[in-house]
């Protein structure tokens, strides 16, 4: 069964700075998909941006870029000139590919606080 | 702007009571999911639908939970009796199957206390 692990319960940055939030996975599978999601207090929750395993290109998405490392089964995100809008709980996603098993499988979270 | 509804967005109830919430997936969306997060657990799966078929209600405890479709633009999440340890957020979630590899897309969340 696919895991994935997010490392960091509280992370924190300085407005306008760049932090990286940590994601690993554990798969047997050569084809998926990841995702980061964000949850504000709302409660909503917001892809941030996606990932297909079999692009070696990292995706982006204007401040946040991912960081895919797929034989170290690594998946950070990273976000460039933080916002106080940016202050919410991160949560990385993993979507199987193999039909009838593709629900999404999530990690932990990660809080992001973002200081002025 | 096509987005999944989901009814109630609050409930509180009494333990025992019967509760019912109900979600439209985005028109067109053939795979619907259902989550609950709470602080101890985190994101669960209950339960998920392609083709208003169930898949997967590995997670969803059967005694007292229980999920269908009725038809391709509602899906419901049903709990009789609830409990206190049911008080959490659900979400639906809905989605096109993974051959379109597409992003699942989150409903507002119904809040649920159960006193």
């Amino acid at each position: 069964a696919q895991t994935v692990t997010q490392s960091q319960p509280e992370m924190s940055v300085q407005e306008a700075e760049t932090v990286t939030l940590s994601c690993t996975y554990d798969t047997s599978e050569s084809d998926y998909y990841l995702f980061w999601y964000k949850q504000p207090p709302s409660r909503q929750m917001i892809l941030v941006i996606r990932q297909e395993a079999y692009k070696q290109q990292n995706a982006t998405e204007n401040r946040f870029s991912v960081n895919f490392q797929k034989a170290a089964k690594s998946f950070s995100l990273k976000i460039s000139d933080s916002q106080l809008g940016d202050a919410a709980m991160y949560f990385c996603a993993y979507r199987s590919r193999t039909y009838n098993t593709d629900k999404l499988i999530f990690g932990t979270g990660t809080r992001l606080q973002v200081f002025p | 702007d096509a987005r999944v509804t989901q009814t109630p967005r609050h409930k509180v109830t009494e333990m025992g009571q019967e509760v019912t919430m109900r979600c439209q997936p985005i028109l067109g969306h053939n795979t619907v999911f259902w989550y609950r997060q709470t602080m101890m657990q985190g994101l669960e799966l209950l339960a998920y639908f392609r083709n208003r078929a169930p898949l997967d209600d590995s997670g969803m405890p059967k005694d007292r939970f229980s999920a269908e479709m009725p038809d391709a633009t509602l899906a419901t999440l049903k709990i009789q009796p609830s409990e206190p340890r049911d008080s959490a957020v659900y979400f639906c979630a809905s989605g096109l199957g993974q051959a379109s590899g597409n992003t699942i897309y989150f409903g507002e969340g119904s809040w649920l206390t159960v006193v």
